[in-house]
């Protein structure tokens, strides 16, 4: 089993939709938890950090259920510019080393 | 400038060559990172080094080496490549203080014939 796992995807959505990622771990000692999203051909870029009661920046809202392992990401009023991959990572071990998931391909269609 | 650049941005090489992949950061990080990037895998730890002496391996060291030569140069090397090593290579660098944010350069595509 991986240690991070995230919907297959690709997700092609209509501008304005609303729509969710989600994301699981499988190590129950990890730490920490976030959102990267990554341009096509570019590098990965923090999105945002995931804290346990939740969390909002602007359309874009992070959720952390530590019971569940399990991670989402939910994006509403999405616009072309959201289209990217989006890579849940979690912070495992003593190193405290990031350990990606192979990440969810978003195109939003106008 | 970029905070974190990467030499060179693309390469072709043939198998059993050697070759060197730079970083170098302008942020003032300790940390840096090295990863490779896989269709269908994510990004995956090849090395990683918090400070100028200490280098430790991450998740896929076999077949690749580091050297840390400044804290703000970090180099990976594949003494001898070989075809399943093409791949995008990322170098990232993180504080001490905010370790957990990593900021990666450009990127390496790398092909081995």
């Amino acid at each position: 089993r991986k240690e991070v796992e995230q919907d297959p995807g690709p997700f092609n959505v209509p501008e304005g939709a609303t729509v969710a990622f989600n994301c699981t771990y499988s190590n129950s000692a990890s730490q920490s938890f976030f959102w990267y999203r990554q341009d096509c051909r570019k590098e990965p870029k923090l999105l945002m950090s995931v804290y346990s009661s939740g969390n909002e920046d602007g359309r874009f809202t992070a959720q952390l259920n530590r019971a569940s392992q399990y991670i989402s990401l939910l994006i509403r009023d999405s616009k072309l510019s959201d289209s990217a991959t989006y890579l849940c990572v979690v912070n495992t071990g003593s190193a405290r080393q990031l350990t990606f998931g192979s990440g969810t391909q978003l195109t939003v269609l106008p | 400038d970029a905070d974190v650049t990467q030499t060179p941005r693309n390469r072709i090489t043939k198998t059993g060559k050697r070759i060197m992949l730079e970083c170098s950061q302008t942020k003032g990080h300790d940390r840096m990172y090295w990863y490779r990037q896989d269709p269908g895998l994510g990004l995956r730890l090849i090395y990683y080094s918090f400070d100028v002496k200490d280098i430790n391996k991450g998740e896929i060291s076999d077949g690749y080496s580091v050297s840390r030569q400044a804290q703000a140069k970090f180099s990976l090397s594949l003494e001898s490549a070989i075809p399943n090593q093409t791949a995008l290579y990322f170098c990232a660098t993180s504080g001490s203080r905010n370790q957990e944010t990593q900021y990666f350069g450009p990127g390496t595509r790398l092909l081995v014939l």
